[in-house]
């Protein structure tokens, strides 16, 4: 079965530095993999996705994540984290069985202090 | 949020209640999905429809079921609420499967005594 997993709970990052928010992933065949944000009170907004073709992909807001398939990993990163970067993350995978299915982590929350 | 709208966007209601969600798209896509959001769960799929009248279930479709006569709207009906269905319902659409990505609306916050 597919399932994707994140590993921390929260994450925390003065403003300034780089920031990276794990993601793993176990699926049968070739991975489609999303990334999106969720501010209090708000819905997800879509990041950035991999379908196929260059490994790092290049989202929304500076968002970018690199694709490795041999440590079946889709890690978000970002070169200077801000502020108002902070939220909650997940990162979802495509259901092969069922395409019409995305897979959610269990979030990660991210703090990004002054 | 990419033309979805949800109402009504907070509901308080007792145990043994029927409660009806509304989804409302502008983007005339094809597909659309109902989510729940608990802490520690991330998101899990409900139902989703395919194509007006078509729908089929998620993986935690149990107590919950949809209705979709028109393109633009998705309901999500809970026949009798259960405090165990107290959490934050989101409704999503695409223009098609595979790689397609899914847009979200605002959340819908359900809270049942």
């Amino acid at each position: 079965a597919q399932s994707v997993a994140q590993p921390e709970d929260q994450v925390n990052v003065a403003e300034g530095n780089p920031l990276t928010v794990k993601c793993t992933y176990s699926v049968s065949g070739n991975p489609y993999l999303f990334w999106y944000v969720q501010y209090p009170n708000r819905g997800l907004q879509f990041l950035l996705k991999y379908i196929t073709g260059d490994n790092l992909v290049k989202g929304s807001y500076g968002f970018e994540a690199e694709f490795n398939k041999s440590q079946t990993s889709f890690h978000l990163k970002k070169p200077s984290a801000l502020v108002s970067d902070s939220a909650l993350y997940f990162c979802a995978v495509r259901d092969l069985d069922s395409s019409y299915k995305l897979i959610f982590g269990s979030g990660t929350r991210l703090l990004v202090r002054p | 949020d990419a033309g979805i709208t949800q109402s009504p966007r907070h509901k308080v209601t007792e145990t043994g209640t029927p409660v009806t969600l509304r989804c409302h798209q502008t983007e005339n896509h094809r597909y659309m999905y109902w989510y729940r959001q608990d802490p520690g769960h991330g998101l899990r799929l409900i139902h989703y429809s395919y194509g007006v009248k078509d729908t089929d279930k998620g993986e935690v479709s149990d107590g919950y079921s949809v209705s979709r006569s028109k393109t633009e709207d998705f309901l999500l009906t809970l026949e009798s609420a259960t405090s165990s269905q107290t959490s934050v319902y989101f409704c999503a659409i695409s223009e098609s499967t595979a790689g397609e990505t899914q847009y979200f609306g605002p959340g819908t916050r359900l809270l049942v005594l």
